[in-house]
């Protein structure tokens, strides 16, 4: 069974500050895939990394694939409100198959 | 072009009562899997079904079971509900390429009393 797990598990911190989520697994994936989830509604894909190595930027957002394909990271620059959610990793390891990860709550207060 | 819808939005049952939740894709998208959601366990995978077939199924017990119809929607049910089965199931959509991204729906929220 592959396990994705998430650190930190909640994140208060106030506006301006910089934060870095963390996705760790034992497991290869082929792909990960990074969403954010607002109250109330489903997740929404954020960005897909596939490279070892690979670096994404989404504005103030930089996602990281792992060199091994195990690891992945989201530092966010300069934090806002409306980053608040719950982010969510998700790694393909084949068959079509995706395995979330246990989820970080980040909330950012004015 | 529309996104996923899931209906019903909210639901309220008692304990060894059946449910069914139904999704529609995105237009084209052929791929649908559906999800449960909870506090604790975080989101867990229980099926997909692609082209009216089970293509991946999830640790789930035989109370929960999909199908999908040909032009791609899809339902899932639950059957002699458990407290436990209070969730927010979320039903999400593929074309099944493009690394398998998904396209979720807000989800129906499912509370069992």
């Amino acid at each position: 069974t592959q396990l994705l797990e998430q650190s930190p598990q909640f994140l208060s911190i106030q506006e301006g500050e910089n934060l870095t989520v963390y996705c760790n697994s034992s497991s290869v994936f082929s792909s990960l895939q990074w969403y954010r989830q607002e109250p109330g509604e489903g997740p929404v894909l954020l960005v897909t990394v596939v490279t070892g190595g690979e670096v994404k930027k989404l504005k103030r957002l930089t996602f990281q694939f792992g060199d091994a394909r195990k690891d992945s990271s989201l530092h966010i620059t300069a934090a806002q409100p409306g980053d608040t959610g719950l982010y969510l990793c998700a790694g393909e390891g084949g068959g079509n198959k995706l395995t979330f990860g246990t989820g970080t709550q980040l909330k950012v207060e004015l | 072009k529309a996104g996923v819808t899931q209906t019903p939005r909210y639901l309220i049952k008692t304990r060894g009562q059946q449910v069914t939740l139904s999704c529609s894709p995105i237009s084209g998208h052929r791929s649908v899997s559906w999800y449960q959601q909870t506090p604790g366990q975080g989101l867990q995978f229980l099926f997909e079904y692609f082209s009216e077939t089970q293509r991946n199924k999830g640790n789930f017990p035989g109370r929960f079971s999909g199908r999908q119809f040909s032009n791609s929607r899809s339902e899932m049910n639950v059957s002699t509900l458990e407290l436990g089965d209070s969730a927010l199931y979320l039903c999400a959509s593929s074309s099944g390429q493009n690394y398998n991204e998904q396209f979720f729906g807000p989800g129906t929220r499912l509370t069992v009393l």
